[in-house]
């Protein structure tokens, strides 16, 4: 099993709303990443968990919220949005922080309305 | 800010005919990964390379580790339909703080049937 996997798919809430990303991996990797990227953009990093802990916040804005319930969940809380959050959020895992083999789900593609 | 710098930007070629696209830096790298995005997807990783003038192959994709470990080139031989999408180098970045893999802004191929 080589695949993460991130629900859901496709997304729309309100400015008001608040809603998580989930991403799942079984693949036994310790290090688990949030991106963000906007059309036709490279991804750009997010958060960096380690062995469940948050290990790099990339001086992102607190109405985004990372959690990494166990080693193989890793979720999004998100409150407060604004339309400019609107973007495809790609979950990604590795076997270590070090490692470099990133290995990307599909992707929640996010509209906010 | 942006350190990987990927070229061409964007490139529509004929079916059959050979691709090269390159990623150039002035740090230097430990890693260089080539990935390969489709539209609504995740990125997919397609070679990894990990040694100065490491030269790789993947089927019809070639890669190699620049001597000077600030660049990378990727070839895709007889292109074909489905090798339209947009091709991303990373290169793994070690910090103070910790590592990320830092994006090259994309290659995106169009092919001509």
């Amino acid at each position: 099993d080589t695949e993460v996997t991130q629900t859901p798919k496709h997304l729309v809430m309100g400015m008001t709303n608040k809603k998580s990303l989930k991403c799942e991996q079984h693949m036994g990797h310790r290090a688990m990443y949030w991106y963000k990227q906007k059309a036709k953009k490279p991804p750009e990093l997010m958060f960096v968990y380690s062995y469940e802990k948050l290990s790099i916040n990339e001086s992102v804005p607190s109405r985004f919220s990372p959690e990494c319930p166990n080693s193989s969940l890793l979720n999004l809380h998100l409150h407060a949005l604004q339309p400019e959050d609107s973007a495809l959020y790609l979950c990604a895992s590795s076997y270590y922080i070090g490692t470099s083999e990133a290995f990307f789900g599909q992707g929640t593609r996010l509209t906010v309305v | 800010g942006q350190q990987l710098n990927q070229s061409p930007q964007s490139m529509f070629i004929q079916e059959g005919e050979d691709v090269s696209m390159n990623c150039t830096s002035s740090s230097i790298f430990n890693t260089w990964l080539w990935y390969k995005q489709d539209p609504g997807e995740g990125p997919v990783l397609l070679i990894a390379l990990y040694k100065a003038g490491e030269l790789t192959s993947n089927g019809r994709l070639t890669a190699q580790f620049g001597i000077t470990r600030k660049d990378s080139f990727l070839n895709i031989s007889a292109s074909i339909p489905s090798d339209v999408g947009i091709y991303f180098c990373a290169g793994r970045l070690y910090m103070e703080y910790g590592n990320k893999l830092v994006f090259g802004a994309g290659t995106i191929l169009r092919v001509k049937s």
